[in-house]
């Protein structure tokens, strides 16, 4: 079945970086557009980016204002996320999920998620 | 952006009872809306998919209805497990989003 594991969260201070990591198993990486979505504690969910099956194609949500990246290697079945200039408005779980297309028409399954905590 | 706006934010329902939780769009979307259940430390689950169609394994007291800018999510007799906060969300166009969700207590 579809299984979904983040990895990569922590505790980060403001300003800094870190990459997500999500591995997946359980059906085929490369015919399926993925998605990262966070959760900040005790608040609704919030979707973060969307990168195409191939890779060629990403959108991503209004606030994060290009300090983050999506991307995935298909040899690997690994997506992954990019977080530059961390704030502490960037605190949540963050989970992958994926499309249940191979370019964008929803979520289906999701991962139990990776916490970034920022803080200093 | 689309928003995309709940109602109730909260609900305490007893058993055998049903729930109806609305979504509304800040503009049409067609029938690009989703609804999601997530339950206290769990990842989100897909429930209804293209506001009407079943997510496979959903048990059928589930269904979800509407088009344009109004949709409607109902249980039909409430399980003890269905307690979560559910989710409507929008692929309409991007940057998608999701609403602020409705938690529904098992009184």
């Amino acid at each position: 079945q579809v299984h979904l594991v983040e990895s990569g969260g922590g505790v980060v201070q403001p300003g800094r970086s870190l990459r997500l990591s999500c591995s997946a198993s359980g059906f085929t990486f490369s015919r399926h557009g993925m998605h990262w979505v966070r959760q900040a504690p005790g608040k609704g969910l919030e979707w973060v980016a969307i990168i195409w099956f191939d890779g060629t194609t990403k959108y991503y949500g209004d606030s994060l204002e290009g300090r983050f990246t999506i991307s995935r290697d298909n040899s690997k079945d690994k997506l992954y996320l990019q977080m530059n200039s961390l704030r502490a408005d960037d605190t949540a779980v963050y989970f992958c999920a994926r499309d249940i297309g191979i370019t964008g028409m929803h979520p289906d399954y999701w991962g139990r998620g990776t916490l970034v905590i920022v803080s200093s | 952006e689309i928003v995309l706006t709940q109602s109730p934010d909260f609900q305490s329902v007893t058993p055998k009872e049903r729930v109806t939780i609305t979504c509304r769009a800040s503009q049409s979307i067609g029938n690009n809306l989703h609804w999601y259940q997530q339950k206290p430390d769990q990842s989100p689950k897909l429930l209804i998919k293209f506001s009407s169609q079943s997510f496979s394994g959903v048990p059928s007291r589930f269904s979800g209805s509407g088009s344009g800018t109004d949709f409607t999510l109902t249980i039909n007799s409430l399980e003890a497990e269905d307690a979560a906060t559910y989710y409507c969300h929008q692929s309409h166009s991007f940057p998608w989003t999701f609403g602020q969700g409705t938690k529904v207590e098992i009184k």
